[in-house]
């Protein structure tokens, strides 16, 4: 069974870079059939794609926030990454790490969520 | 604002059937069969309910249901449950040169 896990610090503050990682159990981050996402939710508030990432590093980003967004991925450790830099008290947030198919798009394994907290 | 419009909410009681519709345009829920639904219990991360408008996953009750006419998709809800109260949202490919998935602002199902 494919799992996801998020980690990283659940503080960040304000204007300095959000660092998360996701880690991939159970199956491989270069499955030809899939991409691996990110997604937030603020508190109280839907849900917003954040970006994705191809096994062999190719990018979709999220054009409101595509100038502080980095999504990177390291198959030797099956695993991908989220930079997020400059935040601010609007980017406080559950970050969702998601695997989904091409070109259908549908998010089906979906890591727990952690909470990051924008602060000083 | 979402890019697709979803009702705040919804209700209905044990049994009854419910529908959430999910509004977009020709670039995404009317151009393309890639309409998916998400459900979400408080404090879990979302779960697919339904991909590529009206495919379940494995696992996922027939009481759950998907279509679509034009530009709105719906997610139906027969014989509903106490379990099924939770917060549904709708997503869709889009062939926005600069937008990749779009999500619906979510529905709130409350089971009376």
């Amino acid at each position: 069974q494919l799992q996801l896990q998020e980690s990283g610090p659940g503080l960040v503050k304000p204007s300095e870079t959000l660092s998360l990682t996701c880690t991939v159990s159970g199956g491989s981050i270069s499955s030809s059939s899939y991409y691996w996402g990110w997604i937030r939710q603020p508190p109280g508030k839907g849900l917003e794609w954040i970006g994705s990432i191809y096994y062999s590093g190719s990018t979709y980003y999220n054009p409101s926030l595509k100038s502080r967004v980095t999504i990177s991925v390291d198959t030797s450790k099956n695993q991908f990454s989220l930079k997020l830099s400059s935040v601010t008290a609007a980017d406080t947030a559950v970050y969702y790490c998601a695997r989904h198919a091409q070109p259908s798009r549908d998010f089906d394994y979906w890591g727990q969520g952690t909470l990051v907290t924008v602060s000083s | 604002q979402s890019a697709l419009t979803q009702p705040a909410s919804v209700s209905g009681s044990p049994g009854q059937s419910i529908t959430i519709s999910c509004t977009g345009t020709s670039s995404d829920v009317g151009g393309y069969n890639y309409v998916s639904w998400y459900q979400q219990h408080p404090g879990k991360a979302p779960k697919l309910m339904i991909y590529e408008v009206s495919n379940r996953p494995s696992g996922v009750p027939d009481r759950f249901s998907g279509s679509k006419s034009g530009n709105t998709a719906s997610l139906t809800i027969s014989g509903l449950q106490a379990e099924d109260e939770a917060d549904y949202y709708c997503s869709s490919y889009t062939s926005s040169s600069t937008l990749y998935v779009v999500f619906g602002g979510g529905t709130k199902l409350t089971v009376l």
